[in-house]
């Protein structure tokens, strides 16, 4: 029984790039989470999306920031024009259902912007 | 309102010692408050939760106390051992949704 998984873990780009994040949610989940860890900091909340419907956005920056969880296939975060304050861990977790607290994370992204 | 706040930042703790961390939340529609391990370079992992009708949860040496009045819940951890050495999230939610986690605790138990 596979767990969360997000590819790939280690991503750097240039200012200016595109930055593609995926998360598989754990098999029978139809909900997923994005946070966003800075160094030595906690979570902090980004997305909350089920399968083609994004529930909660509110922690997403205005700006070259989107997300989405197609029908088929991973939940994508994408971040366009990346500057080096995005640099930081990504993290997507998982639940069954909405109502469902329980979350189960993946072992994230590592984003390092030169 | 929507803040959850975490202390200590860091505890250091001798091997068989007792870890305790707090976290206050003012937020009155949380209903579940999960804790969460991290060891570096991985996810975070559900340790412990509880929800406010209980005042008290224990899974082997780990013990979520919660006081619903202050508004305040602490994860105590007994007997504690190297392996312990991680850092730890708390957080609150209401039915699943606005997730909020505390700053997190870097909890060191020395040998």
């Amino acid at each position: 029984n596979a767990g969360v998984m997000q590819n790939p873990r280690h991503l750097v780009r240039r200012r200016g790039q595109e930055a593609r994040l995926r998360c598989s949610p754990m098999k029978g989940h139809s909900h997923v989470y994005w946070y966003r860890q800075l160094p030595e900091e906690g979570l902090k909340f980004m997305v909350y999306l089920q399968k083609e419907n994004i529930i909660d956005e509110s922690g997403m920056p205005k700006e070259r920031f989107s997300a989405e969880f197609p029908k088929e296939g991973p939940s994508i975060l994408r971040i366009q024009q990346v500057v080096r304050g995005d640099s930081a861990a990504y993290f997507c977790a998982s639940s069954p259902g909405q109502g469902e607290e329980t979350q189960y994370f993946g072992p994230g992204t590592r984003l390092l912007v030169l | 309102q929507q803040q959850v706040k975490q202390s200590p930042q860091s505890l250091i703790v001798q091997k068989g010692g007792i870890s305790i961390i707090n976290c206050a939340y003012e937020n009155t529609a949380f209903d579940y408050f999960p804790w969460y391990q991290q060891f570096p370079g991985k996810g975070p992992a559900l340790l412990i939760a509880i929800r406010p009708d209980v005042s008290e949860k224990k899974e082997g040496r780990f013990t979520i106390s919660f006081n619903k009045s202050a508004k305040q819940f602490s994860l105590h951890i007994m007997d504690s051992q190297p392996g312990d050495s991680a850092t730890y999230f708390c957080a609150a939610t209401h039915y699943g949704q606005n997730f909020v986690f505390g700053p997190g605790t870097r909890l060191s138990v020395l040998p």
